[in-house]
């Protein structure tokens, strides 16, 4: 099956400062890619979907400067925590899939972030 | 707006216990439908897939079953085991290209 990986698995930072997670398709090219916020003891929360070289598209309630996507190649999408909070200390998971495949999404294992 | 429930919230049942899990969905018009698997602190694992068009999907103990007019899906698990305790995740999909939109889940805990 498709593998999608994501780095890194765990981070620890400073209140403040910018964090950087890389999600990538190893064995395939994402034509879309999918990043969801997972809050202690809920479901995934979409914050965002983007399609290779074009803007991001946010969902309702998510700050698109605080949280910036970008998607500059088939194989690879960076999210940046800009200014982190503890309030944005979640696991964050990414998801991959391209339309002329089986239209199935396949899930990186996840980045825990903690904001101290 | 599509709104995903999962019943039970939590479950807790003795090993070798047959069991299904309820997921219901507001607007019917959706492309697939997916379960997952996730252990506390991990990331996924996808354990059914299932298109639209299609009334069910079976991998081993698992067995998911769609019935897309009424919105409602369930996952039934056969014969239990302590390893398959974890939280169960229901995930629809509207449109070919849009994203999974996921249930809280349904918690499982089944004992030896």
């Amino acid at each position: 099956g498709a593998v999608v990986s994501q780095h890194p698995s765990w981070v620890i930072c400073k209140s403040g400062t910018s964090v950087k997670i890389e999600c990538r398709s190893l064995d395939f090219q994402a034509t879309t890619m999918f990043w969801y916020r997972q809050f202690p003891k809920q479901s995934l929360m979409l914050m965002a979907t983007s399609n290779e070289g074009s803007k991001a598209t946010y969902e309702q309630g998510v700050e698109k400067d605080k949280f910036l996507i970008n998607h500059a190649s088939l194989t690879l999408s960076t999210l940046t925590v800009t200014s982190a909070h503890p309030e944005d200390s979640s696991f964050y998971i990414c998801s991959a899939s391209w339309l002329a495949g089986p239209n199935e999404q396949f899930f990186g294992p996840g980045t825990r972030l903690t904001v101290l | 707006k599509q709104e995903v429930t999962q019943i039970p919230a939590a479950l807790s049942v003795p090993e070798g216990e047959n069991l299904v899990l309820n997921c219901s969905f507001t607007d019917s018009a959706i492309y697939n439908l997916q379960w997952f698997r996730q252990d506390p602190g991990k990331g996924l694992t996808s354990l059914l897939l299932i298109q639209s068009s299609q009334r069910e999907q079976t991998s081993g103990r698992l067995n998911a079953s769609l019935d897309k007019s009424s919105g409602r899906s369930t996952l039934y698990i056969a014969a239990s085991q302590p390893g398959d305790s974890a939280t169960y995740l229901c995930a629809v999909k509207g449109q070919a290209g849009t994203a999974l939109i996921f249930g809280k889940g349904t918690t499982l805990s089944v004992s030896s």
